[in-house]
């Protein structure tokens, strides 16, 4: 059983901090992730892909991605109350059933940044 | 790029009744597309996987001849509820993968979701 595991949070921060949201992933041929940022009642937005070891910044955001630990982390630098959220992290195992790609999501991690 | 969108938003029927949701990909062409069911405070749920020009495949539970999802061309997908009841009132969510056209790595992109109710 491929498995994608995410602290549910929620994560609470204050304004202007950074968060630190975690993934860990049990299938190690795993080879592409994924953060999705879901605002209540909306569906998932993809934020964040990374595909090698190391670090990925877009803005604000930095995704951190350690195959060897089997970890994936986003980073969140000067955190606004607008980015208060469920983060949902997603691995793509490589399955190639049928020809097609399945993304194995995490349970999410709820975000809230208090002013 | 990659916009999909879900028609209707949200939908209210009665029990017994079917209800067809469509999820289309507006700026690229789909072989696949995904079928999602969320409940309030819980993950998302993936319910089964549309191929174009073949048939869905579904995930262990679920009921295929409940859920009924046609994936006529590269752009449209629909997912039919029928007969439904109250416990399927959920948010329902699509997405579509551009590993067909664009991408290699399986990035998914998400409708806005719809949002059925069962009286």
């Amino acid at each position: 059983q491929k498995e994608v595991e995410q602290n549910s949070g929620p994560l609470s921060v204050p304004e202007g901090a950074i968060a630190s949201l975690n993934c860990t992933y049990s299938d190690r041929g795993s080879q592409s992730f994924f953060w999705y940022r879901q605002y209540s009642g909306k569906s998932p937005e993809l934020i964040m892909s990374i595909y090698s070891n190391g670090d990925k910044e877009d803005g604000r955001f930095t995704a951190q991605l350690n195959k060897a630990s089997q970890y994936v982390s986003l980073l969140i630098r000067d955190s606004q109350p607008s980015d208060s959220a469920t983060y949902l992290c997603a691995v793509n195992p490589n399955e190639f059933s049928g020809g097609y790609n399945k993304l194995i999501f995490g349970a999410g991690t709820r975000l809230a940044v208090h002013p | 790029g990659a916009v999909v969108s879900q028609h209707p938003s949200r939908v209210i029927c009665k029990s017994g009744t079917s209800v067809k949701i469509e999820c289309r990909s507006l700026d690229f062409q789909a072989t696949t597309m995904f079928w999602y069911r969320q409940f309030p405070k819980q993950s998302l749920m993936l319910m089964a996987t549309s191929n174009e020009g073949s048939k869905a495949t579904y995930e262990q539970g679920v009921e295929k001849d409940k859920f009924l999802i046609n994936h006529a061309s590269l752009t449209l997908s629909t997912l039919t509820v029928t007969s439904a009841h109250p416990e399927d009132s959920s948010f329902y969510i699509c997405s579509a993968d551009l590993t067909s056209g664009r991408s290699l790595y399986g990035e998914q992109f998400f409708g806005p979701g719809t949002r059925l109710t069962v009286l």
